[in-house]
């Protein structure tokens, strides 16, 4: 039974471009969120998504920021337009529901 | 703000002492927490937690302890062994939201 698979673990991306970070879940888990990690900060919950449906993005900065989790195939988080400030660990957490959250070795954005 | 504060950036400890990371909380209406530990490189792993109902919950070597009254839990490692070296993340949820609310960490350190 495979964990929370995050994809990339590393990404390189210069300012302006696109970032997209993909997140299979567990399997039998129906619950994914999104939480990011600056340096030196802790993790920061950004949006949490049901299948085809965004519970909660209460997180998400209001521009260029954007997730999705389709019917079929991994959850999306995209970022348009990235800038430095995007640099971060992205952590993709998923569950059957509520409480303990299992979670994906991250996704590490550097954007030059 | 910061609903979910560990105070100690971090914490040094000889090997076959206790451990103790300490948690607060301002938000009134958490009723379940959690401790995840993260090792570098790695996403954070669940390791134990408590409900608001309760005031002591111990598994292994790990106990967690929740004063409700001075909104503070914390975290007990006994004895204390070099695997333990890893960063220690406080969450907390609310009754009927599915988002977890993270400390900013605690670094803990084993010494041989």
């Amino acid at each position: 039974n495979a964990g929370v698979m995050q994809n990339p673990r590393h990404l390189v991306r210069r300012r302006g471009q696109e970032a997209r970070l993909r997140c299979s879940p567990m399997k039998g888990h129906s619950h994914v969120y999104w939480y990011r990690q600056l340096p030196e900060e802790g993790l920061k919950f950004m949006v949490y998504l049901q299948k085809e449906n965004i519970i909660d993005e209460s997180g998400m900065p209001k521009e260029r920021f954007s997730a999705e989790f389709p019917k079929e195939g991994p959850s999306i988080l995209r970022i348009q337009q990235v800038v430095r400030g995007d640099s971060a660990a992205y952590f993709c957490a998923s569950s059957p529901w509520g409480n303990v959250l299992t979670f994906g070795a991250g996704s590490r954005l550097t954007v030059l | 703000d910061q609903q979910v504060k560990q105070n100690s950036p971090s914490l040094s400890v000889q090997e076959g002492r206790i451990s103790i990371l300490n948690c607060d909380y301002t938000n009134s209406m958490f009723d379940y927490f959690l401790w995840y530990k993260k090792y570098p490189a790695e996403g954070p792993t669940f390791l134990i937690s408590i409900s608001s109902i309760k005031d002591k919950n111990e598994d292994g070597r790990f106990t967690v302890f929740l004063n409700k009254s001075a909104k503070h839990l914390s975290l007990h490692i006994v004895p204390s062994q070099p695997g333990d070296s890893a960063v220690y993340f406080c969450a907390a949820r609310t009754t009927g939201a599915q988002k977890l609310v993270f400390g900013q960490g605690t670094r803990l350190t084993i010494n041989p």
